[in-house]
């Protein structure tokens, strides 16, 4: 069955300090991945995706993230956080071969200290 | 005005009652989904549908109705509700096709609260 692993429930990073949110995935067949951001209280807003092409995709708001086949990830990254990235990150993923549902990740809550 | 929304935003209601949540969007997209997400498991597919009279079910169907006469509109429908169907509900429409990595895109979530 297609699985999404977010491993990290809570991260807390200082402003300014750099940002790393994990991603692992189970699919038996080529994926298309997702990244999305949760404000509290509001929908959910696409930060990246990646269908094919170059690993290393660049998102709204200076995240980025990298596709690594051999080890079924989908890492999200950022240099420098900022307190208004403070909300819940979910990673998603997708297959034409399942009809394009998407699967999603339990989310990750980012906290950003002062 | 352009978009994807949902009505009604909050709803408090009893066990048993039926209870419909709608969904609308602008941008004649094809594809409409049903999210339910829950602390601790994401957003999990109820039901989506591929075109007006299309539909089929997602992960947690049960307990869940959904119809499309029109291609704008995707009411979830709660038949008798139960407090495990307490939950933010959240719609999302995609476009058309086979597209790879096509967005989905969402609307902002209704709180639903069964008591």
């Amino acid at each position: 069955a297609q699985s999404v692993t977010q491993p990290d429930i809570h991260i807390t990073v200082s402003e300014g300090a750099s940002l790393e949110l994990r991603c692992n995935y189970s699919y038996g067949a080529t994926p298309y991945l997702f990244w999305y951001v949760q404000s509290p209280g509001q929908g959910l807003q696409l930060l990246l995706k990646y269908f094919s092409g170059d690993t290393l995709v660049q998102g709204i708001k200076g995240f980025e993230a990298e596709f690594k086949r051999s080890q079924s990830s989908f890492n999200l990254r950022k240099p420098s956080v900022h307190w208004s990235d403070a909300a819940e990150y979910f990673c998603a993923v997708g297959a034409w071969e399942y009809g394009n549902k998407l699967v999603f990740g339990a989310g990750t809550i980012l906290r950003v200290k002062s | 005005d352009a978009g994807i929304t949902q009505s009604p935003r909050y709803k408090i209601t009893e066990t048993g009652r039926q209870v419909t949540l709608m969904c609308h969007q602008t941008w004649s997209h094809s594809y409409m989904f049903w999210y339910r997400q829950d602390l601790g498991h994401g957003l999990r597919l109820i039901y989506y549908s591929a075109a007006a009279d299309i539909t089929d079910k997602g992960e947690v169907p049960d307990g869940y109705v959904v119809s499309r006469s029109k291609t704008e509109n995707f009411p979830l429908t709660l038949e008798s509700a139960t407090r495990s169907q307490t939950s933010v509900y959240f719609c999302a429409s995609r476009a058309q096709g086979a597209v790879l990595g096509a967005e989905q895109y969402f609307g902002p979530g209704t709180r639903l609260t069964v008591t």
